[in-house]
């Protein structure tokens, strides 16, 4: 089945822990990234990815860290969390040419 | 730049009446436009999507939207709610075209509406 998965679902942990969100696609996509989604403000992209080792930053990418080392897994690292960067998150992956992107499941990420 | 804006961050309805959920988008180029839906404590579905084919396009669940480049909108109908309507909804615009002139995938989303639908 062509999917998007993503670990955890939900996450409580507390500020300056460092913690890393993985995300992989079993379809062979060249593009991936990562969205968060805060109410009022719909979704907005944290990092995106061409191919591996081709990452580059997205409208909101302060605290975040990705790489993309192989071709189906775009893992989001957040090194020193803080409260401001609890939210839920979606992986993204998509052929490029395509027009439809598959998302995975979401993390709930809180940061105490 | 992309940008979208859905009109109202509230919709409320009766069972059976017209649902419309706005939504106004900028682009420089042609755009792509999406409609997903979010159901309480889940993930995004596709509803629907225009690529540049026809200017009216139905999507599952009895939702359709229209094209209109003229108004640079893009907004949800469905002729009759049902309860199992009731979620948020959001609008998308790609507009990001590689070398080659194909897509390659970002999303710029609306904020989002959520539908309450009244027995």
């Amino acid at each position: 089945e062509a999917q998007v998965t993503q670990n955890p679902r939900y996450l409580i942990t507390v500020t300056g822990k460092k913690l890393t969100v993985t995300c992989s696609q079993n379809m062979n996509h060249e593009y991936m990234s990562w969205y968060r989604q805060d109410p009022g403000l719909g979704l907005r992209q944290i990092y995106y990815s061409m191919n591996v080792e081709v990452t580059d930053k997205g409208d909101v990418p302060e605290g975040y860290k990705v790489s993309r080392k192989e071709k189906r897994n775009f893992p989001l690292i957040l090194e020193s969390p803080s409260p401001n960067q609890t939210s839920l998150y979606f992986c993204a992956s998509t052929s490029v040419g395509a027009d439809t992107q598959y998302f995975g499941p979401g993390t709930r990420l809180t940061v105490l | 730049a992309q940008s979208v804006t859905q009109l109202g961050s509230h919709v409320s309805v009766s069972e059976g009446a017209l649902v419309l959920l706005r939504c106004n988008y900028s682009s420089s180029v042609p755009p792509y436009l999406f409609w997903y839906v979010q159901y309480p404590n889940q993930g995004l579905q596709l509803l629907l999507k225009y690529t540049s084919a026809a200017t009216l396009v139905k999507g599952i669940n009895g939702f359709e939207a229209e094209f209109k480049k003229s108004e640079t909108s893009f907004h949800l109908t469905k002729p009759s709610a049902h309860m199992s309507d009731a979620a948020e909804y959001f609008c998308a615009v790609s507009d990001t075209r590689n070398a080659g002139g194909t897509s390659y995938g970002k999303l710029t989303f609306g904020q989002g509406t959520i539908l309450t639908v009244h027995p």
